[in-house]
């Protein structure tokens, strides 16, 4: 019931596509929901985090797609960048604070 | 704002010896740390969560007496690695949580282990 389900294990788009990565979830306890991105030998960077009472959050070029019937959220990553290429995780979190970790999406942006 | 430090940010150490690491929360007081470790090409895994001034608190299968933890104060905790084996080289990484309210990790850059 702790587990964050995450998918695709790796993506490849071409430059200036939508990127998709989606997740999901069972604790429905969970009340915090950021992702991460990686790049290799670095820590994990926040992107961008919704909290269940909205469906949609946007900044930039980064958009939180929340669906809280269906215990899945997702990231759409718009025109796509050859920058962007990185691990993005996605997460969840609940009274304890603690982070539970998706399996992570390897991106790759083709330029 | 929000930044996170950890030093060394890669250590190379002999079987059997002790390493400690730091993380450092900069321009934020942090009342919760947390530690992970990371396998090449896998998830981060929490080990322990450390709030200041009490003992950490430690997720299951995390040998506490193996790695110790002190958050001894609102900006610096330090994980030691004691008597490291090569199973224990790993990328180790704090994040640092404001005790204003807010849910936001902020994650340091990392310190990569290696046990020769």
């Amino acid at each position: 019931q702790q587990q964050v389900k995450q998918s695709p294990q790796s993506l490849i788009v071409q430059k200036g596509g939508i990127s998709i990565i989606n997740c999901a979830y069972e604790n429905t306890a969970f009340d915090y929901f950021p992702w991460y991105q990686q790049f290799p030998g670095k820590g994990p960077a926040l992107l961008i985090a919704i909290r269940p009472d909205v469906s949609e959050k946007k900044e930039g070029r980064f958009t939180i797609s929340f669906n809280k019937s269906a215990k899945q959220f997702s990231l759409h990553i718009m025109d796509s960048q050859p920058g962007d290429s990185a691990t993005y995780f996605c997460a969840a979190s609940g009274a304890t604070n603690k982070l539970i970790f998706g399996t992570g999406t390897l991106l790759a942006v083709q330029p | 704002g929000a930044v996170v430090s950890q030093h060394p940010s890669w250590v190379i150490c002999k079987s059997g010896t002790s390493v400690k690491i730091e993380c450092r929360s900069l321009d934020f007081q942090a009342t919760t740390m947390f530690w992970y470790r990371q396998f090449p090409k896998q998830s981060l895994m929490l080990m322990a969560t450390s709030n200041e001034g009490s003992k950490a608190t430690y997720e299951q299968g995390v040998e506490k007496d193996k790695f110790l933890i002190n958050h001894a104060s609102l900006t610096l905790s330090t994980l030691t690695v004691t008597s490291a084996h090569p199973e224990d080289s790993s990328f180790y990484i704090c994040s640092a949580r404001s005790g204003t309210g807010g849910y936001e990790q902020y994650f340091g850059p990392g310190t990569r282990l290696t046990v020769t």
